[in-house]
């Protein structure tokens, strides 16, 4: 069955980075666009950047722009968000999602949470 | 980028009435050429992630009750649960899938009177 387990989070202080993970399984991870999304404490859902499956198209959110980096390698099921200069307003539960081409996401993971805190 | 925005942002029905959101976006999300709405709703009860109920505007996913629906095109469009149910308290979100930057409505929550 299509799972997707992200890792990687923790306690960080302003200015410092992470990168989280989020690691594949059960469909041909290749085929698929994948997303970042986050969620603050108590808050709604931020999409956050994606990774296409077509070519080499990455997309993020302005406030993350220039700080932080998707990558994914396709031989290890593998996504990968770089989280650089990090605030204390990124603190949040970071989703992986799965996404068909021009589809919802349709398979999420349970998070990983990162906390910017001094 | 599309904003999206929920209305209301919470709200409380009695068990076995109607819940209606509404979902509004900032630009279409019709695509012309196949004449479908890229407009998802998704479910999210506490401690879990969220879960797709409807895509395309009005296509229920596979194992999600009846008693929900999607309608609208365009601009605007509704998630209706016919028929309140105690497992159907949850924050509920619209989003566009008509952008590569798929972005999500606010939430609204839904609670029990």
């Amino acid at each position: 069955q299509v799972q997707l387990v992200e890792s990687g989070g923790g306690v960080v202080q302003p200015g410092g980075s992470l990168r989280l993970s989020c690691a594949a399984s059960g469909f041909t991870f290749s085929t698929y666009s994948m997303h970042w999304v986050r969620q603050a404490p108590g808050k709604g859902l931020e999409w956050v950047a994606v990774f296409s499956s077509l070519g080499d198209n990455k997309y993020y959110i302005d406030s993350v722009k220039g700080r932080f980096t998707i990558s994914r390698d396709n031989s290890k099921n593998t996504l990968f968000l770089q989280m650089n200069s990090l605030r204390v307003e990124d603190t949040a539960l970071y989703y992986c999602a799965r996404a068909g081409a021009g589809a919802p996401f349709d398979f999420w993971g349970q998070g990983t949470l990162v906390t910017v805190s001094s | 980028d599309i904003v999206m925005t929920q209305s209301p942002d919470s709200l409380a029905v009695s068990l076995g009435e109607r819940a209606t959101i509404n979902c509004k976006s900032s630009q279409t999300v019709l695509y012309s050429s196949n004449n479908k709405n890229f407009l998802a709703w998704y479910q999210q009860k506490p401690g879990q992630p969220p879960k797709l109920l409807i895509s395309w505007a009005s296509t229920r996913e596979s194992g999600v009750p009846d008693r929900f629906s999607g309608s609208g095109s365009g601009t605007d469009f509704t998630l209706t649960i016919s028929s309140l149910q105690a497992e159907d308290v949850a924050v509920y979100y619209c989003q566009q899938y008509y952008d590569t930057r798929k972005t999500f409505g606010q939430g609204t929550r839904v609670e029990i009177k």
